[in-house]
Order: structure tokens, then sequence, then C-alpha cells
């Protein structure tokens, strides 16, 4: 069965240092969003992204963040100078172009930032 | 903007006995998806089960069926003989149904414990 795969599982960082969180979605998918969940709180979406371009972005999607495709097969996520509040789980999903469709996550990323 | 609100952070529940998981949300669009997530201790999200507004018959997987009333907004989960592995956080999720890049909207979740 297709699956999204997220790396690396867990990363650990130092305050204001880049990260890049990496996501291969599901092959034939065209839609790809970001969410974060700080632990034991809710899933947050950040960004949404069709056709090299972001199709909406949350309040936390300030300028720090940024997302890529750079290759047609990985999906990223850039934090540019991390900072503690940032420590979260960060989930990557696919969907569909179908209206249909469903999304698929990955088993997300674990952010340390101390 | 859309809101989901789940107002039992934990619940639990003997083995193979029922349980309800209760969700409301608010929307002004009439046609939607409402989802379950379950999110175990892995943390993966794993899709449970799925509604569309627009059917009026509600939708069922095995041991999960939902409760849909699109008047009152409420879209309850409730899961027959619960198992062991049934344990985790559920998370009630709404989509706009739109021919676009739509995002999900999650509620807080309700943590479930099985009590063997």
């Amino acid at each position: 069965e297709p699956e999204v795969t997220q790396t690396p599982s867990h990363q650990v960082t130092q305050m204001g240092q880049e990260v890049i969180l990496h996501c291969v979605p599901i092959s034939n998918h065209l839609y790809f969003y970001w969410y974060r969940q700080i632990l034991g709180q809710k899933v947050e979406f950040l960004v949404s992204f069709y056709n090299n371009e972001i199709s909406e972005k949350s309040e936390i999607f300030d300028d720090q963040f940024s997302v890529e495709r750079p290759d047609g097969s990985n999906f990223t996520l850039k934090i540019r100078s991390t900072k503690l509040e940032d420590s979260a789980m960060y989930f990557c999903a696919s969907r569909g172009t179908g209206v249909n469709t469903e999304a698929f996550f990955g088993q997300g990323t674990r952010l340390t930032v101390v | 903007a859309q809101t989901v609100t789940q107002s039992q952070p934990e619940m639990s529940v003997q083995e193979a006995e029922t349980v309800t998981l209760s969700c409301t949300y608010d929307t002004s669009e009439s046609d939607y998806y409402l989802f379950w997530y379950k999110q175990p201790p892995s943390r993966q999200m794993i899709l449970v089960i799925r509604q569309e507004a627009y059917k009026q018959q509600n939708a069922t997987e095995n041991r999960f069926s939902v409760n849909f009333q699109k008047a009152a907004k409420s879209f309850s989960l409730k899961i027959s003989d619960s198992q062991l592995g049934d344990a985790a956080m559920y998370f009630c999720a709404y989509r706009r149904r739109h021919f676009g890049n739509e995002k999900l909207t999650f509620g807080t979740g309700t943590r479930l414990t099985i009590i063997p």
C-alpha cells in the first residue's frame, strides 16, 4: 500500500539553527500539506501546496517557514531559525486531486529544539 | 472560519463494551466532509472513518460507526466491541468539499483508554 514517508523520525537542533524536514508524498498525489502538533495539543494546519506554489498558509507559517518541492518527489519544510516553541511533531500529508480523495499522513518528525 | 470541538478530553471503556466519542463543529458551508482520525502512541494519524455531509446515511466501518446530525452539527463516533488496540487519541476533523487544496481542521482530541 502506498504511504507518505517522512525523515528523519526525530530531529534535535539548537535554537537558532535551520532545519529541513523531508517528506515523500504518495507518487500520484498532487496536494501536499504540513501540519504541526505540539505535545498534548491538537493538530494544527501549517501550509498547503499545489502546482509548485502555496495554496494556503496559517498564521503559524510566518517568514521563518518555507516549503519546497525540489525534485518532483520530495516535499520539504524548512524552518530558518528555530525557536524553542517550534518543538513539536510535524506531519506531512498528501492527497489526490479528486474532491472525494483522502489525506494520507506520514508518521511524523519529532522536532526538539534545545 | 470552521471550528471543531471535542468536549471529552478523556474517555475510558471496558474491553468488549461500546463507547461513543462526541464531536461538534461549526461551519457556514453546506457541503463538507467529516472524519475521525486515530492517533496511537506511535503518533501516526490513521483515518478511521469519514462522512460526506450530503449523505444522510451514517458511515460504518466494521466496529466503527458514526452518528451524523447535520442540523445539530454533531458527529459522534461509536466504537463497538472495544479492543485493547483501540486505545489512542481520537481526533475529529472537518474539510470543506471543494475542488481545491482544502485543509483539515481538527478538534482537540479525546484520549480513549481501554480497561482490560
